[in-house]
């Protein structure tokens, strides 16, 4: 069975500073991993995904994600902390690709940024 | 244009009370989803459909009863809700070829009083 593990729950970084939000999964298959992302009262974004090209992953708004099957991670980074990041985070992976695609999601972590 | 699109947003309502909830996508995409957020913001799947048929069924109580009409709806509807009922219920669509990535609709926050 799949499972993603978020380490955090919640994460505080100055603006400016580096963000780095963690995720791990578990996965039988070579997973497709997700990163999504919450603002208040809204659904969810995609930020990016992994889909077995290229280990180094980039998204929107400036983030990016390394897969590493050595640790069976995929953190989400960020060189530069803005005040507009903050929301909450969601690790994914999905099942066997082109099956259901259905999505296991992590548990979440929130991205405080201070001023 | 909204590419998920559901209704209400917000729904308020009494215990033993049914309620459905509605989710429209102008996509094209093959397969919708429900998921079910919890207070403490925990995603789970619920059901999923593909060309109106259902392809997931994730231990959910059997009030629970997902309807797909046609390919761009997928309703959720809910008998005798219960407390434990009140979340935030998303609905998803995913294109079959795109790396099972899915598209959110933004949401309807159900509250069970």
């Amino acid at each position: 069975a799949q499972s993603v593990t978020q380490l955090g729950s919640h994460v505080s970084v100055s603006e400016g500073a580096l963000v780095l939000l963690r995720c791990n999964y578990s996965s039988s298959v070579p997973p497709y991993l997700f990163w999504y992302v919450q603002y208040p009262n809204q659904g969810l974004q995609l930020l990016l995904k992994y889909t077995s090209a290229a280990t180094l992953v980039k998204g929107i708004n400036g983030f990016e994600a390394e897969f590493k099957k050595s640790e069976t991670s995929f953190h989400l980074t960020k060189p530069s902390a803005h005040m507009s990041d903050a929301a909450e985070y969601f690790c994914a992976v999905s099942d066997t690709p082109g099956n259901t695609g259905k999505l296991i999601f992590g548990q979440g972590t929130t991205l405080q940024v201070k001023p | 244009d909204t590419a998920v699109s559901q209704t209400p947003k917000y729904l308020v309502t009494q215990m033993g009370n049914d309620k459905s909830i509605k989710c429209e996508q102008n996509l094209g995409h093959d397969t919708m989803y429900w998921y079910k957020q919890d207070s403490k913001k925990f995603l789970k799947i619920m059901f999923s459909y593909n060309n109106k048929e259902l392809i997931i069924n994730e231990t959910v109580p059997n009030r629970f009863s997902p309807k797909s009409p046609d390919k761009a709806h997928l309703n959720l509807h809910i008998n005798s809700l219960e407390l434990g009922d009140s979340a935030v219920y998303f609905c998803a669509t995913m294109e079959g070829t795109n790396y099972n990535e899915q598209f959110f609709g933004p949401g309807t926050r159900l509250t069970v009083l």
